[in-house]
């Protein structure tokens, strides 16, 4: 499959336990915020996003963290699985007036069985 | 719903040669953005398409150009093709309006040789 990045940080987690993703943004403007799902060979998959007058969002087994003072986004995985290996993006979006969104690095997450 | 679909996804060219790549976004969806992915620079914002018009654009250089259908369908495409342009594009569709959520396809693999 595709390298999406060759030095990652990674992640690693025994299944069933909680995963914390960790992403530090850069644009104290930006006012909307996805966290994106990528495995080998896929185009981004998105899993939950959040808007910048909240403070905290939950999906089905996901739950987002935003803390604007310190521009940091967070994504928990409760009860890891195998099937949520994969790259985690955070991607932030600077204006309503664009579309563009300015992605993260990566984290990769390795779910140990 | 289908999802977004692009074509081709593997494509093999080399130096000086131009290509063109599809996209085909969610039914419904009026605009199409556009992405480049590679292991050193990550995802990086080319440009979006709405109502057949270029409304952002990333920081390309002229080679990389797209254009919209009437249909929604985008075109995007890369004339004289440098080795540096191997990557993963990616195209992403929304609804365009301001709550939207860009979702993605598969990505064409493009190697440049």
């Amino acid at each position: 499959g595709e390298s999406v990045g060759l030095h990652l940080p990674t992640l690693s987690v025994q299944e069933g336990d909680n995963s914390i993703i960790n992403c530090a943004y850069s644009n104290s403007a930006s006012d909307y915020f996805i966290w994106y799902k990528q495995e080998s060979g896929k185009g981004p998959q998105f899993i939950i996003d959040i808007r910048s007058n909240m403070d905290k969002r939950q999906g089905q087994r996901v739950t987002v963290l935003l803390n604007k003072t310190v521009k940091h986004l967070s994504l928990q995985i409760a009860a890891t699985q195998p099937g949520d290996s994969a790259v985690y993006f955070c991607a932030e979006r600077a204006d309503t007036g664009r579309r563009a969104l300015t992605f993260g690095s990566g984290t990769r997450l390795q779910v140990q069985p | 719903k289908a999802g977004v679909t692009q074509t081709p996804r593997y494509l093999i060219k080399t130096r000086g040669q131009q290509v063109t790549l599809s996209c085909s976004p969610i039914s419904g969806h009026r605009s199409v953005s556009w992405y480049q992915q590679t292991p050193g620079q990550g995802l990086q914002f080319l440009f979006e398409y709405f109502s057949e018009t270029q409304r952002n654009k990333g920081n390309f250089p002229g080679r990389f150009s797209g254009r919209q259908f009437s249909n929604s369908r985008s075109e995007m495409n890369v004339s004289t093709l440098e080795l540096g342009d191997s990557a993963l594009y990616l195209c992403a569709s929304s609804s365009g309006t301001v709550t939207d959520t860009q979702y993605f396809g598969p990505g064409t693999r493009l190697t440049v040789l």
